[in-house]
């Protein structure tokens, strides 16, 4: 069975700072792979996702994340950190009966 | 904004009780989804749809059922609420161009709906 691991629940970063919260997956075929944000008392909201083209995928609001498949990662990374990027980040692969298998999710917290 | 919305957003209920979700949208799409989301778990799938009438089990399926009677709505049934299932509910539709796969579409949440079961 397929599984999305992500380091971390929480995740503390100085505004201005690199953000990276990572994923790893297990999976027995070519993923499909997923970033979603949610802000607080909010649905989730697509951030990029891996189709197996470019293996770097550009987001929303400056996130970028890049398939590693010898490492089976995805990690999402942005240059420099903002206040608005306080969220809850959620990595999710799909399956081969078209389902998404989701991580446990990463509170992204900013220090001003 | 895909025109989703889930009602209620907020119901306190007692154990033993039926309680009724509702999803509706507005643009008719195919695939609708049921989540639960509770700390620590992410989201996890109860049930979906994959059009009227046609609906299959997720992973945590027990003591839930749904019903698909129109395109627009998506019905999630608590035939008798227990304390573990209070949670946030959310619903979510699959949207993808005719030429992706299935499993590439993009889901697009509604608000959430807050269960307390007493």
């Amino acid at each position: 069975a397929q599984s999305v691991t992500q380091l971390g629940s929480h995740v503390s970063v100085s505004e201005g700072a690199l953000v990276l919260l990572r994923c790893n997956y297990s999976s027995s075929v070519p993923p499909y792979l997923f970033w979603y944000v949610q802000y607080p008392n909010q649905g989730l909201q697509l951030l990029l996702k891996y189709t197996s083209a470019a293996t770097l995928v550009k987001g929303i609001n400056g996130f970028e994340a890049e398939f590693k498949k010898s490492e089976t990662s995805f990690h999402l990374t942005k240059p420099s950190a903002h206040m608005s990027d306080a969220a809850e980040y959620f990595c999710a692969v799909s399956d081969r009966h078209y389902q998404l298998i989701w991580g446990a999710g990463t509170k992204l917290i900013i220090k001003p | 904004d895909a025109g989703i919305t889930q009602s209620p957003r907020h119901k306190v209920t007692e154990t033993g009780t039926p309680v009724t979700l509702r999803c509706h949208q507005t643009e008719n799409h195919r695939y609708m989804y049921w989540y639960r989301q509770d700390p620590g778990h992410g989201l996890r799938l109860i049930h979906y749809s994959y059009g009227v009438k046609d609906t299959d089990k997720g992973e945590v399926s027990d003591g839930y059922s749904v019903s698909r009677s129109k395109t627009e709505d998506f019905l999630l049934t608590l035939e008798s609420a227990t304390s573990s299932q209070t949670s946030v509910y959310f619903c979510a539709i699959s949207v993808r161009l005719s030429s992706e796969p299935l499993n590439t579409g993009e889901l697009f949440f509604g608000e959430g709906s807050r269960l307390t079961v007493l």
